[in-house]
């Protein structure tokens, strides 16, 4: 099984509406998680940081499901500029990342 | 506060020939680390510096690579002699602490390597 596994989609999601995807990890060991944002052909960049108890940042946000080993996040009212690829990072060991969650906003 | 800066941001080499890549991490950021993305997979951890030492190394594809940080500044990442499968984006990420202790990676705009 793949450290970390995302399902690539594309998610296409109509303006203002709401999105969530999963990212699912192996190690139950994993203390700390984080989501990105990849838009093409450039760096990933921090959305949020995922903590235990779940956290929100505007329209984002973010869970952990321990018992069920995944995280998951959260857009609402999705917008244009929201179009990108979501990674997931596990932040044990060898800092693995997710092959990302495509969003497409749809106008 | 400057953030991670990588240099170049192309390089476009021939199979056999060597290239370097820089890396500058955020100024206080003791780890390290490299990244690579082939295209159309996802990104995978290289190796992660503390300081000057290697803390882990296990990602580094083959003894063609060799990267070192010395002085615990900028990093280098060396490709020697390239194949065509070393294509690729290079990504260039400090921290300040420990991410498994909740630090983030930041990351540099990344370095595309085309080997021909």
């Amino acid at each position: 099984r793949k450290e970390v596994e995302q399902d690539p989609g594309p998610f296409n999601v109509p303006e203002g509406a709401t999105v969530a995807f999963n990212c699912t990890y192996s190690n139950s060991a994993s203390q700390s998680f984080f989501w990105y944002r990849q838009d093409c052909r450039k760096e990933p960049k921090l959305l949020m940081s995922v903590y235990s108890s779940g956290n929100e940042d505007g329209r984002f946000t973010a869970q952990l499901n321990r018992a069920s080993q995944y995280i998951s996040l959260l857009i609402r009212d999705s917008k244009l500029s929201d179009s990108a690829t979501y990674l997931c990072l596990e932040g044990n060991n060898r800092l693995a990342f997710g092959k990302g969650n495509q969003v497409v906003v749809i106008p | 506060e400057a953030g991670v800066t990588q240099f170049p941001s192309h390089s476009v080499i021939e199979k056999g020939q060597t290239v370097t890549l820089r890396c500058d991490p955020i100024s206080g950021h003791d780890n390290l680390y490299w990244y690579r993305r082939v295209m159309g997979k996802e990104i995978k951890f290289l190796l992660h510096f503390v300081k000057e030492s290697k803390q882990d190394e296990s990602g580094m594809p083959n003894n063609r690579f060799l990267a070192e940080r010395t002085g615990g500044t900028y990093s280098t990442l060396k490709v020697q002699p390239a194949e065509l499968e070393d294509s690729g984006v290079y990504f260039c990420a400090s921290s300040q602490d420990l991410v498994r202790s909740g630090s983030p990676l930041h990351f540099g705009n990344g370095t595309r390597l085309t080997v021909t």
